[in-house]
């Protein structure tokens, strides 16, 4: 079965930490994506990576940073974590072309609490 | 710049009975895959349903169908007799090009409850 994981269900973390989301896949995809899932707003797209040591921001970079020094990993940084940045993370993957059969794998998720 | 527009909030459909969720779209792109993914409340991401913008056949997957009206930009999924097990978020995504990838916009989902 193909498997993206990501290192941890729930964390909490306190104000002005540096956190860690990992993100590790076996399907040997080119693409991966980190999202931040918050009610009423959907998905939004924080970084993606289509090779190793390449990066690109998405929509709401502001107070991330990625890093991809291997092509199953994929880790999402919280440089100083603040209160704003409680949410669900999403991390996924695909190949070059997402097809009908597979679309994007998704990890299961890591719900950070930063008080 | 791409765009997904799910406007329900949240769905209420009697079990074993149909419902369509909506979704609308807009995209620059000339070719261009429309998804549905499901969400229970456990919080993974389930891919249910993909339709490429060229395909001229709408899409199925068992009880699953997209409702794909290119002309409309619209991409609606049918759920044939409802179950229990259907209550979840539903997410309507459109993957465009970008760095060489298709990178996937979401839209804000529909609540689909499913009563007995």
């Amino acid at each position: 079965d193909v498997k993206v994981t990501q290192s941890s269900r729930y964390l909490v973390k306190r104000t002005g930490e540096k956190v860690f989301l990992e993100c590790v896949q076996d399907m040997d995809h080119e693409n991966m994506f980190w999202y931040r899932q918050d009610p009423g707003l959907g998905l939004r797209l924080i970084y993606f990576s289509y090779d190793v040591k390449m990066k690109e921001k998405g929509d709401i970079p502001e107070g991330y940073s990625v890093s991809r020094e291997k092509k199953e990993r994929f880790s999402l940084i919280l440089e100083s974590a603040s209160t704003n940045q409680t949410s669900m993370y999403l991390c996924a993957s695909t190949t070059g072309d997402a097809s009908e059969h597979y679309g994007y794998t998704f990890g299961s998720g890591t719900r950070l609490t930063v008080v | 710049a791409q765009k997904i527009t799910q406007t329900q909030p949240g769905m209420f459909v009697q079990e074993k009975e149909a419902v369509t969720l909506d979704c609308t779209y807009d995209t620059s792109d000339p070719s261009y895959g429309l998804f549905w993914y499901k969400q229970p409340s456990s919080g993974e991401m389930i891919f249910l349903i993909y339709q490429g913008s060229y395909d001229q056949q709408n899409a199925t997957e068992g009880r699953y169908s997209l409702n794909f009206q290119k002309a409309r930009k619209s991409a609606n999924l049918v759920i044939s007799a409802s179950q229990l097990g259907d209550s979840a978020m539903y997410f309507c995504a459109i993957g465009g090009r970008g760095g060489g990838s298709y990178i996937p916009t979401f839209g804000r989902g529909t609540s689909l409850i499913v009563h007995p």
